[in-house]
């Protein structure tokens, strides 16, 4: 069970708008940054989005971020075939000793 | 640029203690950064395993953290794993990655090491 709740899955056809969300508590989103991370199969996961909306150098401004008190959401539009990956959320987390929690992933299918 | 690879032995068995390295080049361990352990179970999410600072300050996931030992050697410029009393369920892929301190944005990953847990 994951600290950060995300839907297993989600789809969509090329071209369009999809959502995925990622919920938490006071103690990670609430109260620090929300990062994504993109992994293709059998790669290594890359950082997609950080600091709640900032987009590394290289990565396209269809995807964006997101946060709203203890929820986040990554968006992609103009959704592309090669988009069809594992997405994750990540949040430090300040209970206890302070650590880095992950939600269990959203497969995406583009249809 | 910077890169991180993992290396350590791809079989290890129950009860046994796995150990990785990962080193790192392009960016001195000691200038700054944390540098963390994620594993992936096969199929599966991405889990924290634990993260060090060049001072050897670490932070470890509670669920772990009695069976993890995070070390760093900054003058070979890498930093290592143990995970002690090793079971099937801790067959994975282990990365490691670079991270902001107090931050969940790790910006530079290895590319993987299946640890595979069986006699």
């Amino acid at each position: 069970q994951s600290v950060l709740t995300q839907p297993p899955s989600a789809s969509g056809t090329p071209g369009q708008r999809v959502t995925i969300s990622c919920s938490g508590s006071s103690s990670n989103i609430g109260s620090n940054t929300v990062n994504w991370y993109q992994q293709l199969p059998g790669t290594a996961p890359k950082l997609l989005i950080y600091s709640n909306n900032q987009r590394p150098s290289g990565v396209p401004d269809r995807f964006s971020g997101s946060k709203s008190g203890t929820s986040a959401s990554l968006a992609i539009s103009g959704l592309q075939s090669e988009d069809e990956a594992d997405y994750y959320c990540a949040a430090w987390d300040d209970s206890l000793n302070g650590d880095v929690v992950f939600g269990g992933g959203t497969k995406l299918t583009v249809l | 640029q910077v890169q991180l690879q993992e290396s350590g032995p791809g079989l290890v068995k129950p009860s046994e203690t796995l150990s990785l390295t990962c080193a790192v080049s392009g960016y001195s361990i000691s200038s700054g950064y944390y540098w963390g352990w994620i594993r992936q179970p096969p199929g599966k999410g991405l889990e924290w395993i634990g993260s060090i600072y060049h001072s050897g300050s670490t932070y470890y996931n509670p669920s772990l953290k009695s069976r993890v030992t995070i070390s760093v050697d900054t003058s070979k410029n890498q930093f290592s794993l143990k995970l002690s009393s090793v079971t099937a369920a801790d067959t994975a892929v282990y990365y490691c990655a670079r991270h902001l301190v107090g931050a969940a944005h790790f910006d530079y990953w290895g590319q993987g090491t299946l640890v595979t847990v069986s006699s």
